[in-house]
């Protein structure tokens, strides 16, 4: 079980919008450490998706957003396409023994 | 544009000692940069094992830590992982990433599945 945690999955049609939460605690997001996001296709590396809580890289459409609020952080999709349907992961920084850099355990993401 | 390679043997017996370099091309590993080993076990998520700065300062997974060793060749612009007393356990893909501000990777390997069988 991930220390950052993620639903294991969500869903939506064409067009909609979805929300993926990644809730941690006191010693990773809630001690206000970057959150960042990753999308992964079978078979290929993850992507840097969205950096340093709501920041996209070149070339990252802006249907992609997030923000980050106490212990958790969102990533959402708007306009949602087919495209989309992918692995996502949120990774921040622990304090605690658990481990320095931390990943969420990912969520899958099915376009209707 | 920083491209980075892993390579090693895909199958490592039980007990035995799982060796990867990760080849660094575009940029030089001696850059402000920190450099990291993370694994995703078949199905399921990502695991940061550990990373190393060219100066050799090192952070491991305190889960890891005990079989885990990371270190960089400057000359060879590559860095590498060693993890021994495998077990079935640790069967993975391992991927070597940059990391951005000792905060996110930005880029990353495409990613070596090492079985771990007898």
């Amino acid at each position: 079980q991930s220390v950052l945690t993620q639903p294991p999955s969500v869903s939506g049609a064409p067009g909609q919008r979805v929300t993926i939460s990644c809730t941690g605690s006191s010693s990773n997001i809630g001690a206000d450490y970057d959150v960042h996001w990753y999308q992964q296709f079978p078979g290929a590396a993850p992507k840097l998706l969205i950096y340093v809580n709501s920041n996209r890289p070149s070339g990252v459409p802006d249907r992609f957003s997030a923000y980050k609020s106490g212990t958790s952080a969102s990533l959402d999709i708007t306009g949602l396409q087919a495209e989309d349907e992918a692995d996502y992961y949120c990774q921040s920084y622990d304090s605690s023994l658990s481990g320095l850099k931390l990943f969420g355990g990912g969520t899958k993401l099915t376009v209707l | 544009q920083v491209q980075l390679q892993e390579s090693g043997p895909g199958l490592v017996k039980p007990s035995g000692t799982l060796s990867l370099t990760c080849d660094v091309s575009g940029g030089s590993i001696s850059s402000s940069y920190w450099w990291s080993w993370v694994r995703q076990t078949p199905g399921k998520g990502l695991e940061w094992i550990g990373e190393i700065y060219h100066s050799g300062s090192i952070n491991y997974n305190p889960s890891l830590k005990s079989r885990v060793t990371i270190s960089v060749d400057k000359s060879k612009n590559q860095f590498s992982l060693r993890l021994s007393s495998v077990t079935a356990a640790d069967t993975a893909v391992y991927y070597c990433a940059r990391e951005f501000d000792y905060n996110y990777f930005d880029f990353w390997g495409q990613g070596t599945l090492v079985t771990v069988s007898s």
